[in-house]
């Protein structure tokens, strides 16, 4: 069964500190994504990568790495998370083609104090 | 850029009455449209897609038809069910070759007894 599983699906991080979210996916998809989620501005594109060891910038990068070291592991990093950056982030991935609908982990929750 | 809008933040209504989710966009290219379902602390699931030809996608009861001539892609259901209370998102695939979705803001469906 297709699945993509976020880890860890919920964390609370001090501001400043290094914060690494994690996603892993077993459907052969290319495409991988990371999304913030925050009310009232809908679900918003950090990062995204289409091959293993390439990134690229989506909407809202600042602030936050990406790493792809295979297919099927896509990491969203927090060098110094902030205080604005407490949001909820859900990974997905997907087949290319622009029919194609990504499918999304269960999300991780972040608080930074 | 291309922009998705859902105008209703929140709509609430009774049991057995028709829904209806408004879903405009603005494209410069002919994109795929999609609606997404949300609950409460879940992912976000496929729930449509637009097809090529004329033809109006179905799930669950729902069904929402693509109009080019207005850039619309409503959501519409005949009867609602308490269990239909969620958020819901339309969003757009990016032509450009990222191929991300672009999400609207989304409208959270409440259904009382």
């Amino acid at each position: 069964e297709a699945a993509v599983t976020q880890s860890p699906r919920s964390k609370v991080a001090v501001t400043g500190g290094k914060v690494t979210l994690s996603c892993h996916q077993t459907n052969n998809h290319d495409y991988m994504y990371w999304y913030r989620q925050d009310t009232g501005h809908g679900l918003r594109l950090i990062h995204y990568s289409y091959v293993a060891d390439s990134t690229e910038k989506g909407d809202i990068p600042d602030g936050y790495k990406a790493s792809r070291p295979s297919q099927e592991n896509f990491s969203l990093i927090l060098e110094l998370a902030s205080l604005s950056q407490t949001a909820v982030y859900f990974c997905a991935s997907s087949e290319r083609g622009n029919n194609q609908a990504p499918l999304f982990g269960e999300g991780t929750r972040l608080s930074v104090l | 850029g291309d922009s998705v809008t859902q105008t209703e933040g929140l709509v609430t209504l009774t049991e057995g009455l028709p829904v209806m989710l408004n879903c405009t966009y603005q494209s410069t290219y002919s994109p795929f449209l999609f609606w997404y379902v949300q609950h409460l602390n879940e992912a976000p699931k496929l729930l449509l897609k637009s097809f090529t030809d004329n033809k109006r996608p179905e799930h669950q009861g729902f069904h929402a038809t693509l109009h080019k001539s207005s850039s619309s892609f409503h959501l519409q259901k005949s009867s609602a069910q308490l269990s239909d209370s969620a958020l819901y998102y339309c969003a757009l695939s990016d032509p450009s070759g990222s191929w991300q979705l672009i999400f609207g803001s989304g409208t959270q469906l409440t259904v009382m007894p």
